[in-house]
């Protein structure tokens, strides 16, 4: 069974900028978290998908979106990009939310 | 909010010692878990724990759940080169939705 993807792999953004990246869970999952990994704050919850609602969101500004489609594919927007928004983002899938969360390999992003 | 307190940040050892890490929490959880990440890839999921008391191996590995759903630790026992790394617990509440709460992460450097 393949595990989590993410796309791209790797983003560079300018300040101001948008950007949208990609999360396929594995097949079955219907649950898809996402988070917000830096040096500084570590890893932090940033929302949960399931059958296409937003069921939990983490305390980030309005600037960060998601959306899951009927596929359990999950996309996350980030708006008007500031420089602390650098990091890795990463997508966990799971069976149900009280499941076991698998991650992807996670998207670099870099805002110059 | 939830704070995890993991501890030690950082382990210098040599190859063949024994590890140990610990979690504990100012809040209860109900499920426990353990992930190992390398440099540039998602964490990957070393030990689940789902009950108070829970002792679980996972070859080298062994984990347990803290009886008063505060706390967790994992042993490492005979370490080797490629168990370098950071290691994070995280933990889940039984009302958050697709959220895991993290610790700050241990790095693991084993000397040959």
């Amino acid at each position: 069974k393949a595990g989590v993807t993410q796309t791209p792999r790797y983003l560079i953004k300018t300040r101001g900028q948008q950007v949208t990246l990609s999360c396929s869970p594995i097949s079955g999952h219907r649950s898809v978290s996402w988070y917000q990994q830096t040096p500084g704050q570590g890893l932090q919850f940033l929302f949960e998908y399931f059958s296409e609602t937003q069921r939990n969101k983490g305390n980030f500004p309005g600037r960060f979106s998601g959306r899951q489609f009927s596929n359990s594919r999950s996309e996350m927007n980030v708006s008007t990009l500031e420089l602390g928004d650098s990091a890795l983002y990463l997508c966990a899938s799971s069976f149900g939310d009280q499941e076991t969360q698998y991650f992807g390999p996670g998207t670099r992003l870099l805002v110059l | 909010g939830q704070q995890l307190n993991q501890s030690p940040q950082s382990m210098f050892i040599q190859e063949g010692e024994d590890v140990s890490m610990n979690c504990t929490s100012s809040s209860i959880f109900n499920t426990w878990l353990w992930y190992k990440q390398d440099p540039g890839e998602g964490p990957v999921l070393l030990i689940a724990l789902y009950k108070a008391g829970e002792l679980t191996s996972n070859g080298r590995l062994t984990a347990q759940f803290g009886i008063t759903r505060k706390d967790s630790f994992l042993n490492i026992s005979a370490s080797i080169p490629s168990d370098v790394g950071i290691y994070f617990c995280a933990g889940r509440s039984g009302t958050s939705y697709g959220k895991l709460t993290f610790g700050q992460g241990t790095i693991l450097t084993v000397h040959p």
